[in-house]
């Protein structure tokens, strides 16, 4: 059974950058396409970005110039940076496999 | 961007009762890129349907999907208390990925 789990800072603090990590459990992260999602509290969802397992990426464009991707798949893992975040920026973030599997979502604070 | 619009916004039904939720697109979609989700307070979405009209691994056949173009439905017959939740279409034919803003199903 595949799972993913999002780890990372609950607070980042504005004009800093968002890391978060998705472990990925169950399944080899050397295929299929891996995305990021993010809600802000009380609101709709927002499709961030995917890479592939090769590395290629899509970005949407509104995050696009702040968004950067990576896999590492000696370690099962795949990241996500947001640079130069604001209050904005505060939600929930999910990592998922295709659109079936998802992480449990992990809340990040953007505050001083 | 293609922007999906739900409705209605909230939709208050009775168990038992029939819910049909609908998604329109900005322009037309290509019918195998247009899934539904459901998600409850403090839980990651969960994929309903996918393709319009196929269901996803261990959805119960009263989740139904259609459409074609612009206009797409999710149908849920008789409601069961744990379908009380809110509800999302999204296309992911055309980059950006967008979702639309969700439909509340609340128990009447």
């Amino acid at each position: 059974q595949v799972q993913l789990l999002e780890s990372g800072p609950g607070l980042v603090k504005p004009s800093e950058t968002l890391s978060l990590m998705c472990t990925v459990s169950g399944a080899s992260i050397s295929s299929y396409y891996w995305s990021w999602f993010r809600q802000p509290p009380g609101k709709g969802l927002e499709w961030i970005g995917y890479i592939y397992s090769s590395g290629s990426t899509n970005y949407n464009p509104s995050l696009n110039s702040r968004v950067t991707m990576s896999v590492d798949t000696s370690k099962n893992q795949f990241s996500l940076k947001l640079s130069s975040v604001t209050a904005a920026d505060t939600a929930v973030y999910y990592c998922a496999r295709d659109f079936s599997t998802w992480g449990q979502g992990t809340l990040v604070t953007v505050s001083s | 961007e293609i922007v999906l619009t739900q409705s209605p916004g909230t939709l208050s039904l009775s168990p038992g009762e029939r819910a049909t939720l609908s998604c329109r697109a900005s322009q037309s979609l290509t019918s195998i890129y247009l899934g539904w989700y459901q998600q409850k307070p403090g839980q990651a979405p969960r994929l309903l349907i996918y393709a319009t009209s196929s269901r996803a691994t261990g959805i119960p056949d009263r989740f139904s999907g259609s459409g074609s173009g612009t206009d797409f439905t999710l149908t849920i017959n008789r409601l069961e208390p744990e379908d009380f939740a809110v509800y999302y279409c999204q296309q992911y034919g055309n980059s950006p990925w967008t979702f639309g803003q969700g439909t509340k199903v609340e128990i009447k």
